[in-house]
């Protein structure tokens, strides 16, 4: 069984650029997840995609954009980039939506922004 | 909405030693879940204990115990018999049974395990 796998694993970018970064659920999980953890802070919720639909979004500005893809795979895009975009960026998938199915959580991206 | 609070930033506990992470939180809801997790080095969030509110018995998971104070909003968790490997953050976090809400954490527990 292949685990949550994130890509890249670090990132440099400077203020105002654009990033992808890139999340491949678990086999057979169609929810996926996005959190930003900035440092020494508990991870934030960003939005999360049930079957290609955005299915719930935090308190994030319209910069952070996502996409869901056929085989539940998943991407988080920030357009104009900030500093205090600086964070470690966490992607976990389950099999549904709800607390009943756990959050299987992959390395994450960590994201600097100079 | 739904907060979740940590109390202690750092602890540590000896080698073979037992410690409890204390955590509360604040909600409306009546059915929820709410979970432990660690966060090691390696950065990946682990799934250490999970706990359903409308379970009264206190959920286990071999070294590992929680807690669950309904009333008080209270859900700490006992680590026995303590390993080097169990040095880590630690997350405590709220999830409300309805509709599609999200994981809500708390900032977390350094514990350092010290042989």
């Amino acid at each position: 069984e292949t685990g949550v796998t994130q890509s890249p694993t670090h990132l440099i970018k400077t203020r105002g650029q654009q990033v992808t970064l890139r999340c491949s659920s678990q086999s057979g999980h169609n929810t996926v997840s996005w959190y930003q953890q900035a440092l020494g802070q508990g991870p934030q919720f960003i939005f999360q995609y049930y079957r290609e639909e955005e299915n719930g979004r935090g308190n994030f500005p319209p910069r952070f954009s996502g996409l869901q893809f056929p085989n539940y795979s998943s991407e988080l895009n920030v357009n104009a980039l900030e500093l205090d975009d600086s964070a470690l960026y966490l992607c976990a998938s389950s099999l549904e939506a709800g607390g009943n199915s756990p959050l299987h959580f992959g390395n994450g991206t960590r994201l600097t922004v100079t | 909405a739904q907060t979740v609070t940590q109390s202690q930033p750092e602890m540590s506990v000896q080698e073979a030693e037992t410690v409890t992470l204390s955590c509360t939180y604040d909600t409306s809801e009546n059915n929820y879940y709410l979970f432990w997790y660690k966060q090691p080095p390696s950065r990946q969030m682990i799934l250490v204990i999970r706990q359903e509110a409308y379970k009264q018995q206190n959920a286990t998971e071999n070294r590992f115990s929680v807690n669950f104070q309904k009333a008080a909003k209270s859900f700490s968790l006992k680590i026995s018999d303590s390993q080097l490997g169990d040095t880590a953050m630690y997350f405590c976090a709220f999830m409300a049974h309805s509709g599609n809400t999200p994981l809500v954490f708390g900032k977390g527990t350094r514990l350092s395990v010290i042989a």
